[in-house]
């Protein structure tokens, strides 16, 4: 079985700030992890994704994510938030047995302040 | 790259009417997956078919909603009969099948029962 746990469904933070959001996993074999970001009225689009290739791993505008395995973690970070990147964000878990099905978290919204 | 395309944007009906959703999935892509989105249940996964061919279906609600896929560039999400507690988002993705390739989704299906 896997599973996603995003901590925190709101996340404020000020224009130009660290942005922190965090998922945890859950998984009996190695994970594939990913980030997806939605804008209003539109579909889910992908950030970035953990293939076991590298820990870290950087995605569009400006994202990235480490992944921790002894922490079961895949948080997302941003140096520096901007007003565009106001959205809502999943994390998601797939498997080498799940020919592509993926697990979504529950998503964090993240409002950037001004 | 078109991307995946859906059909309607919008649908308003009445309970007890009929509602097919359209999806045409990216060329070359053979995973396709139905989700609905709404703001108690979050992103919930209905159906998923491989190869045209139904793989879970077990988050299909229940017998109201049917899902097809004749071929590789076309997929229906139908309700019969519609009642008020469907209206949500519905999202088609799709992927190459394999465990590390993401989905991509369309802009979604605005549904609204009334």
């Amino acid at each position: 079985a896997q599973s996603v746990t995003q901590l925190g469904s709101h996340v404020s933070v000020s224009e130009g700030a660290l942005v922190l959001l965090r998922c945890n996993y859950s998984s009996s074999v190695p994970p594939y992890l990913f980030w997806y970001v939605q804008y209003p009225n539109q579909g889910l689009q992908l950030l970035l994704k953990y293939t076991s290739a590298a820990t870290l791993v950087k995605g569009i505008n400006g994202f990235e994510a480490e992944f921790k395995k002894s922490e079961t973690s895949f948080h997302l970070t941003k140096p520096s938030a901007h007003m565009s990147d106001a959205a809502e964000y999943f994390c998601a878990v797939s498997r080498a047995t799940n020919a592509g099905k993926s697990t979504f978290g529950d998503g964090t919204t993240l409002t950037v302040k001004p | 790259d078109a991307g995946v395309i859906q059909s309607p944007r919008h649908e308003v009906t009445e309970m007890g009417q009929e509602v097919t959703l359209r999806c045409k999935p990216i060329s070359g892509h053979n995973s396709l997956f139905w989700y609905r989105q709404t703001m108690m249940r979050g992103l919930e996964l209905l159906i998923y078919f491989n190869n045209n061919v139904p793989i879970d279906d077990s988050g299909m609600p229940e017998d109201r909603f049917s899902a097809k896929m004749p071929n590789a560039s076309f997929s229906t999400l139908k309700i019969q009969p519609s009642e008020p507690r469907d209206s949500a988002v519905y999202f088609c993705a799709s992927s190459q099948s394999s465990y590390n390739s993401p989905l991509h989704f369309g802009n979604g299906t605005r549904l609204t029962v009334t």
